[in-house]
């Protein structure tokens, strides 16, 4: 399996508070990429990062912020938490331009009450 | 962008028959169809892929067959067995987008032992 953690696993929030999830690598690869899953939606892109510093919004984006200062960590930040952003969520890995396969992580399961 | 459907949603079949799974998609500019599995409680993980510059592809009980006329892909899983069930997700690259990938909503197989 490709050397991808996420933290925390499983997480209880309440409405309006912030909360971040961590994704970190060993892989060294160059993109990273934060994933909504939702039944009937499969999996949605919410933004990801061509390289340290360098993000762009998915198609889900609102509400949601990304950080990435280093090559190995992708932070993925709900500024405010609402019932709606209450999901799973996934972080993958793609190597370099032209093979495009991507590694998922294990998963962070949110609840937002 | 990229829009793929994924057909069926839910899929049941006796142990020892076959599966087909089929999605479209928009952009004729697309070249590269990967097929992720998904076990419960894991994130999805690439079991197949295509390009555009072949017609089918094998791999032990797996095959992905392609139409880039009718622009439209398909899994087909021969003598399934109880560890097939999963759910399996097709995607397609969005054009001109750094790395990334458009998924279909998912197929959930069970397979009937």
């Amino acid at each position: 399996d490709a050397g991808i953690t996420q933290s925390p696993r499983h997480k209880v929030t309440e409405t309006g508070t912030p909360v971040t999830l961590r994704c970190h690598q060993t892989e060294n690869h160059r993109y990273m990429y934060w994933y909504r899953q939702d039944p009937g939606h499969g999996l949605r892109l919410i933004h990801y990062s061509y390289g340290v510093k360098d993000t762009d919004k998915g198609e889900v984006s609102d509400g949601y912020s990304v950080s990435r200062s280093k090559t190995e960590d992708f932070l993925l930040t709900l500024e405010s938490a609402t019932s709606s952003q209450t999901s799973v969520y996934f972080c993958a890995i793609s190597a370099s331009q032209g093979t495009e396969t991507q590694y998922f992580g294990p998963g962070t399961r949110l609840l937002v009450l | 962008g990229e829009n793929v459907e994924q057909h069926p949603s839910t899929l049941s079949v006796q142990e020892g028959d076959s599966a087909v799974i089929k999605c479209t998609y928009s952009d004729s500019a697309s070249n590269y169809f990967p097929w992720y599995k998904q076990e419960l409680g894991k994130g999805p993980q690439l079991i197949i892929d295509i390009r555009s510059n072949v017609g089918e592809k094998k791999d032990q009980r797996i095959a992905v067959t392609l139409n880039k006329t009718a622009k439209h892909f398909s899994l087909h899983i021969t003598e399934t067995q109880p560890e097939d069930s999963a759910v399996y997700f097709c995607a397609a690259p969005v054009t001109g987008g750094y790395q990334k990938v458009t998924f279909g909503t998912g197929t959930k197989l069970q397979v009937i032992p």
